[in-house]
């Protein structure tokens, strides 16, 4: 069983639309990592947190680490926002030479 | 942006060839990682480094093997490809305890 999971696996919404993105693990963490893979394949760090929430923009990211749950959430989409957006953990005492990634959920936001 | 290449960008190479590919920063990180993508796999850990001459190995390093003889440079060598091992090879640098920044990914086939 994978330590991180995501779900949904693949979505598809209008544009415009509030988007909510979740990832569970089951171990310890130091950090949750959200990363966005746009379809040409580059990989963007969007998001490193331990606690709380950040924002950057239109995207926001939460941890709950009692219920070791991560949600990424997208206001306003826009089609540019389509991607996979990938979940990654970093176990706790280690850095992220222990990374363990997500399968990603592939977002497709329709014009 | 973080200065991150890799190169080749594209390889095709025959079972039992050697390869190398090649990660360059210009960002004097200390940390630098080599990470496979395949399709119904989250990224996964090759080997990784955390100084000049300093490596360790990951997830799934057999048949891999890797040198950083300086700072900028980090070389992955297939010393003997295998179907297996065609794959989406992505380099990563970390200042430590921070994000990661992702190199544009090196598409390798084996046939």
């Amino acid at each position: 069983k994978n330590e991180v999971e995501q779900s949904p696996q693949n979505l598809t919404a209008q544009e415009g639309e509030f988007i909510t993105i979740n990832c569970s693990y089951s171990v310890g963490i130091s950090a949750l990592h959200w990363l966005q893979q746009h379809p040409g394949g580059g990989i963007v760090s969007l998001f490193m947190l331990s606690s709380g929430k950040k924002k950057h923009g239109r995207l926001i990211a939460t941890i709950n680490i009692q219920e070791k749950h991560s949600s990424l959430h997208i206001t306003a989409s826009h089609p540019r926002d389509s991607a996979v957006y990938i979940c990654a953990v970093s176990p706790s005492n280690f850095g992220n030479e222990k990374l363990t990634f997500g399968t990603g959920t592939r977002l497709t936001i329709i014009p | 942006d973080a200065g991150i290449t890799q190169s080749p960008r594209h390889k095709v190479t025959e079972t039992g060839t050697p390869v190398t590919l090649r990660c360059h920063q210009t960002e004097n990180h200390r940390y630098m990682y080599w990470y496979r993508q395949d399709p119904g796999h989250g990224l996964r850990l090759i080997h990784y480094s955390y100084g000049v001459k300093d490596t360790d190995k990951g997830e799934v390093s057999d048949g891999y093997s890797v040198s950083r003889s300086k700072t900028e440079d980090f070389l992955l060598t297939l010393e003997s490809a295998t179907s297996s091992q065609t794959s989406v090879y992505f380099c990563a640098i970390e200042d430590r305890g921070h994000e990661q920044y992702f190199g544009p990914g090196t598409r390798l086939t084996v046939t």
